[in-house]
C-alpha cells in the first residue's frame, strides 16, 4: 500500500463549479498535511497547510479526518486558473518541524469554460 | 538568493555516463531535500539534509546515487553509470527548519530534466 493514496482523475469541471479530491494516508503518526499545487512542467508550490479543525483560504477548504486517516479538498467556484495537478503531502515521522515529506500521485484538474 | 536554484535545467547524456546535479537553496534555510518525479506520478523522496549531514538517505534507490552538502549550503546530487530508468526531473526544495509555524513548508527549485539515452 502507497503511503498517501490519490484518485489520480482527471477532474474535468466547467467553470464556476465545485470540486472536491480526496486523499488517504497509510501511517497514524503522521503530524503535518499539505495541499501542493503543480503546473504542467513547473515545480510543486504550497497551496494551503491543512490543520485539524479544518481550514479555508478563500475559494479552497481542507478537511482532515484523522480517525480515518483521510484529507480532502474542496475548490468552489473554480476558475480556468485552478487547472493544474493537485498533491496531497504528508509528513509521515511524527513531528512538527522537521523530516522528509511524501507526496502522493496528484489529482490532474482541468477547468473549461 | 530569492529562490531555489538548480542547475543544469536540462541535461541529456547516454548510459553510462557520471551526472552532476546542482542545487542552490534559499539563504538561511538549514534544511535541504532532493527528490524526483517522473510522468504522472507525485515526487518521490530521495534524500534531506539537515545542515552538512544527511539525515535521512532511505530514499536513494541505489549506490549509483549519492549527494553532497559539505558547507550546509549548496547540495550536489551525483549519479554514476546512469541507466534509461534515471530520466526523471530532479526537484531540490529547501526549508527553514523550527519555523514559528511548526510546518515543514518546502520551496522547490524548477528542477533538472535529466534524460538518459
Amino acid at each position: 500500500r502507497k503511503e498517501v493514496e490519490q484518485d489520480p482523475g482527471p477532474f474535468n469541471v466547467p467553470e464556476g463549479a465545485t470540486v472536491a479530491f480526496n486523499c488517504t494516508y497509510s501511517n497514524s503518526a503522521s503530524q503535518s498535511f499539505f495541499w501542493y499545487r503543480q503546473d504542467c512542467r513547473k515545480e510543486p508550490k504550497l497551496l494551503m497547510s491543512v490543520y485539524s479543525s479544518g481550514n479555508e483560504d478563500g475559494r479552497f477548504t481542507a478537511q482532515l479526518n484523522r480517525a480515518s486517516q483521510y484529507i480532502s479538498l474542496l475548490i468552489r467556484d473554480s476558475k480556468l486558473s485552478d487547472s493544474a495537478t493537485y498533491l496531497c503531502v504528508v509528513n509521515p515521522i511524527g513531528g512538527t518541524s522537521y523530516g522528509k515529506l511524501t507526496f502522493g500521485q496528484g489529482t490532474i484538474l482541468t477547468v473549461h469554460p | 538568493g530569492a529562490g531555489v536554484s538548480q542547475t543544469p535545467s536540462n541535461k541529456v547524456t547516454e548510459k553510462g555516463k557520471y551526472v552532476e546535479l546542482r542545487c542552490d537553496p534559499i539563504s538561511g534555510h538549514t534544511a535541504l531535500y532532493w527528490y524526483r518525479q517522473s510522468l504522472g506520478q507525485g515526487p518521490e523522496f530521495l534524500i534531506y539534509f539537515q545542515g552538512t549531514g544527511a539525515a535521512d538517505d532511505s530514499g536513494l534507490p541505489n549506490d549509483r546515487f549519492f549527494a553532497v552538502r559539505p558547507e550546509g549550503s549548496v547540495s550536489t546530487l551525483k549519479i554514476q553509470r546512469t541507466e534509461r530508468g534515471d530520466s526523471a526531473v530532479y526537484l531540490c526544495a529547501s526549508s527553514l527548519l523550527g519555523s514559528a509555524s511548526g510546518a515543514n513548508v518546502l520551496t522547490f527549485g524548477a528542477g533538472s530534466r535529466l534524460t538518459v539515452l
